[in-house]
């Protein structure tokens, strides 16, 4: 049974460029959270998609989009990438509001 | 609002002993707490919650932790420390507010280190 997956594993960017990045929730899962843990920090939430749509977000920009797929599965884009979003993001998912299980994240570099 | 906190950056325990680590919180309701243990690299692995029920939940691992109404605390504990313990352990509480999603805030991580 797979669990939370998340690609690219690491990223490197430059300052305004654009990046996506990819879940697959666990099997069973429907809901599907993005967080970000900056270097020495606890994750803060981005947002939560259910049904395609999103449910609740977290205190980020707009620069800071999402989408859920018919199979549940969710990009994370950025836009106009700054050094601070310089980051290890999390994807979680959950069945309705079930404990949330967590991918092993995404290492998004700035330069 | 909804908020954790977690007073010790880092705990430093011999292996075999007991450990705890701290975890304070505050919400407006009535509180769903979650420990969650990070190794290098790594996501973030389920330990443990608290919903409703007994003050004492146990979880994955040995661990434990104790509900603490009066005192707001949910500390982490382990009878018995192992080397392959040591990691960095994140406190959670979620949104419970009306029409909230299932969203967690973290507190800011302990890191323990289990000494041979």
């Amino acid at each position: 049974d797979a669990g939370v997956t998340q690609s690219p594993t690491h990223l490197i960017k430059t300052r305004g460029q654009q990046v996506t990045l990819r879940c697959s929730p666990k099997s069973g899962h429907d809901t599907v959270s993005w967080y970000q843990q900056a270097l020495g920090q606890g994750p803060q939430f981005i947002f939560q998609y259910y049904e395609e749509e999103e449910r609740q977000r977290g205190n980020f920009p707009d620069r800071f989009s999402g989408h859920q797929f018919p199979n549940y599965s969710s990009e994370l884009n950025v836009n106009a990438l700054l050094l601070g979003d310089s980051a290890l993001y999390l994807c979680a998912s959950s069945l309705g509001v079930g404990p949330q299980h967590f991918g092993d994240g995404t290492r998004l570099s700035i330069l | 609002a909804q908020s954790v906190a977690q007073p010790e950056d880092q705990v430093n325990v011999a292996e075999g002993n007991p450990l705890t680590v701290k975890c304070t919180y505050s919400v407006s309701g009535n509180p769903y707490l979650f420990w969650y243990v990070q190794y290098p690299n790594r996501g973030l692995q389920f330990l443990l919650k608290y919903i409703t029920g007994d003050n004492l939940v146990k979880g994955s691992y040995g661990f434990e932790a104790e509900f603490n109404k009066s005192q707001t605390s949910f500390h982490l504990k382990k009878p018995s420390a192992l080397v392959s313990d040591s990691a960095l352990y994140f406190c959670a509480v979620r949104d419970i507010t009306e029409g909230g999603a299932n969203n967690l805030f973290f507190g800011t991580g302990t890191r323990l280190t289990v000494i041979p």
